[in-house]
């Protein structure tokens, strides 16, 4: 149990385009979801914490228009980099809660290269 | 907020020694402190974790142990194997904040 899932795994795309990442809990329903970034060798930042049917809260730092982050249902966020540039090149990883537990569990990541 | 250092940032050692990977956390409120285990490319997977009711706790070869006074905890690998070689994060969180913050991670390699 508790399996999340994320798609796409792999993206390239041209600098000035968006680009949207989608991740699921599998079997269960997850009222939160959190969206990481995590840079080569370095610890998983956490950007956004995506609530179900309510604006996600971001960490300082990190651009509401520019991370557009989803979270239409029980079981989908989504997160969506808009007008991508080279230094949007990361790898992310969503998350997710199941209810009325601590444990959050990781997606498989996607990895994002801007060119 | 919260703040969690982790020691060392990279641990070697060999096959069917001990590793100890140590982090501290500055908030007393925190009260959840999961460790995770990622290897390269993939996601972080949960490997143990513990709760501030508790002082430690232990599954199979891995271990933790907290201090809540210290605000420190610990992972302790016993009997360490080449496919325990991986980076390995340690986190906490309050019940309150829902989020958990990530200490940098340790690159332990196990040397056959």
């Amino acid at each position: 149990g508790a399996v999340v899932s994320q798609h796409p795994s792999w993206v390239i795309c041209k600098s000035g385009t968006s680009v949207k990442i989608e991740c699921r809990s599998l079997d269960f329903q997850a009222t939160t979801m959190f969206w990481y970034r995590q840079f080569p060798k370095q610890s998983l930042m956490l950007m956004a914490t995506s609530n179900e049917g309510s604006k996600a809260t971001y960490e300082q730092g990190v651009e509401k228009d520019k991370f557009l982050i989803n979270h239409a249902s029980l079981t989908l966020s989504t997160l969506t980099v808009t007008s991508a540039h080279p230094e949007d090149s990361s790898f992310y990883i969503c998350s997710a809660r199941v209810p009325g537990g601590e444990t959050q569990y990781f997606g498989p990541g996607t990895r994002l290269l801007v060119l | 907020g919260e703040n969690v250092e982790q020691h060392p940032s990279t641990l070697s050692v060999q096959e069917g020694d001990s590793a100890v990977i140590k982090c501290t956390y500055s908030d007393s409120a925190s009260n959840y402190f999961p460790w995770y285990k990622q290897e390269l490319g993939k996601r972080p997977q949960l490997i143990i974790d513990i709760r501030s009711n508790v002082g430690e706790k232990k599954d199979q070869r891995i271990a933790v142990t907290l201090n809540k006074t210290a605000k420190h905890f610990s992972l302790h690998i016993t009997e360490t194997q080449p496919e325990d070689s991986a980076v390995y994060f340690c986190a906490a969180g309050s019940g309150g904040s829902e989020k958990l913050v990530f200490g940098k991670g340790t690159k332990l390699t196990v040397n056959p």
